[in-house]
């Protein structure tokens, strides 16, 4: 069993829509969650880490995480075609990183 | 303009030969890393490095080789013995903590 499980998709939604985006994991040592976008052929770009459960919202996106489910979410509100690009999560735990294999996001205009 | 450069953006190794990829950063951080990005798989760690001059080994280093003579600098080598190399490389940099990592723009690494 893998530490970290992501959907690979694609994830297919039109303009506007709300996405939303989910990594679960077994090992309940994991204390911090990022996510990270990466454009075709380009390196990860950060966009959100939290430590504890709950939400943390900035402009368009919230992390949520349920650690007691050990699951995590990415939503993304009014998605627009320039978020089309492959989500990771990656979480961190005594000072062990582990990378999602990341789902990729189309949306149509 | 801060920010990470990696150099070059492709790169062609041919058979028993040693190749160098280049992490360059001017963010001040003390931390670097390099990772292997393949198909299907998560990011995976080669080697880190939290301070000049000391450097630990990640989850895949084997066939792999760093140096870390400068804050700014973390070359990495992929050896001859390194059998299975095609992959996107990627060199990240951190201030506080792993959890904070900024990325390069990555090498694709392809063989000959």
């Amino acid at each position: 069993q893998k530490e970290v499980e992501q959907d690979p998709g694609p994830l297919s939604v039109p303009e506007g829509a709300i996405v939303s985006l989910n990594c679960t994991y077994s090992n309940s040592a994991f204390q911090y969650f990022m996510w990270y976008r990466q454009y075709s052929r380009k390196g990860p770009e950060l966009l959100m880490y939290t430590y504890s459960s709950g939400n943390k919202e900035d402009g368009r996106f919230t992390a949520q995480v349920d650690k007691s489910s050990k699951y995590i979410s990415l939503f993304i509100r009014d998605s627009q075609p320039s978020d089309s690009a492959t989500y990771l999560c990656a979480l961190l735990g005594f000072q062990k990183l582990v990378f999602g294999t990341g789902t990729r996001l189309l949306v149509s205009p | 303009d801060g920010g990470i450069t990696q150099s070059p953006k492709y790169l062609f190794r041919k058979e028993g030969q040693n190749v160098t990829l280049s992490c360059e950063q001017n963010l001040n951080h003390d931390a670097m890393y390099w990772y292997r990005q393949d198909p299907g798989q998560g990011l995976r760690l080669i080697y880190y490095s939290q301070i000049v001059n000391d450097f630990q080994k990640g989850d895949i280093a084997e066939g792999y080789s760093v140096s870390r003579e400068k804050k700014e600098s973390f070359p990495l080598t992929v050896t001859s013995a390194q059998k299975n190399p095609t992959a996107f490389y990627l060199c990240a940099s951190s201030q506080q903590g792993m959890e904070t990592q900024y990325f390069g723009p990555g090498t694709r690494l392809l063989v000959l």
